[in-house]
């Protein structure tokens, strides 16, 4: 079956710290990747995706490269702010239309980031 | 533009009483709706998913049922709740239109004591 797995945290950094958060990913076919980002006291939100191989997803200084030969598709961010602070989830689709496009997640990493 | 309600946003309830949770979409017509659970030290999980009203499936046997009696309702409830119930309850909308965009709501913690 289809599985994610990423890092536990949590991870604490400091401001302007660079931040990797691994996930690598076990699916059969071509799924879509995803990173989810849950900020305090509020519901999950898309980060950003890719949804083929070697593909970049970015969006507010994050990127993840979708890498098939070593199924990851890690998440970095180049200099990190207090507001960064969040639990991050990263989550496949396997794409298959008989499935529903039912997300497999990972267990979420929780990144504090001090000032 | 779409919204997403869910609520409660904090639920105790003791061993053995009922349950309820409401989501809501607004904006949309015939969505997929979906519950995840995400349990203390685990990843999300996929408890229920709908395609169209009264049709639900299941994921994973357990102690939990859902419900579709709307197009833009999806209610997840138990009989008598279990401790292993207690959880970040989150429920999930998505257009048929666009397979790859999830949009979560604000989720509910349950705890059960």
């Amino acid at each position: 079956g289809n599985s994610v797995t990423q890092m536990e945290g949590p991870v604490t950094l400091s401001e302007e710290a660079f931040l990797t958060i691994n996930c690598t990913y076990t699916a059969t076919g071509y799924p879509s990747l995803f990173w989810y980002v849950q900020y305090p006291g509020e519901g999950l939100q898309l980060l950003l995706k890719a949804t083929k191989a070697d593909d970049k997803g970015s969006n507010k200084g994050f990127e993840a490269t979708y890498r098939k030969e070593t199924t990851s598709f890690h998440l970095e961010k180049g200099s990190v702010q207090v507001s960064d602070s969040a639990v991050y989830f990263c989550a496949l689709n396997p794409m298959i239309k008989a499935a529903g496009n039912k997300l497999t997640f990972g267990g979420g990493t929780r990144v504090l980031v001090k000032p | 533009s779409q919204t997403i309600h869910q609520w409660p946003a904090t639920l105790v309830q003791p061993v053995g009483s009922p349950l309820s949770l409401e989501c809501t979409v607004e904006g949309t017509s015939n969505p997929n709706l979906y519950w995840y659970r995400q349990a203390a030290g685990r990843g999300l999980q996929l408890l229920f998913y709908s395609v169209g009203i009264g049709q639900i499936s299941s994921e994973v046997p357990q102690n939990l049922s859902a419900s579709r009696p709307q197009d833009r309702q999806f209610i997840l409830s138990s009989k008598k709740l279990l401790l292993s119930d207690s959880g970040f309850y989150l429920c999930a909308w998505r257009t048929t239109a666009d397979r790859e965009k999830l949009f979560f709501g604000s989720g509910t913690q349950l705890s059960v004591l």
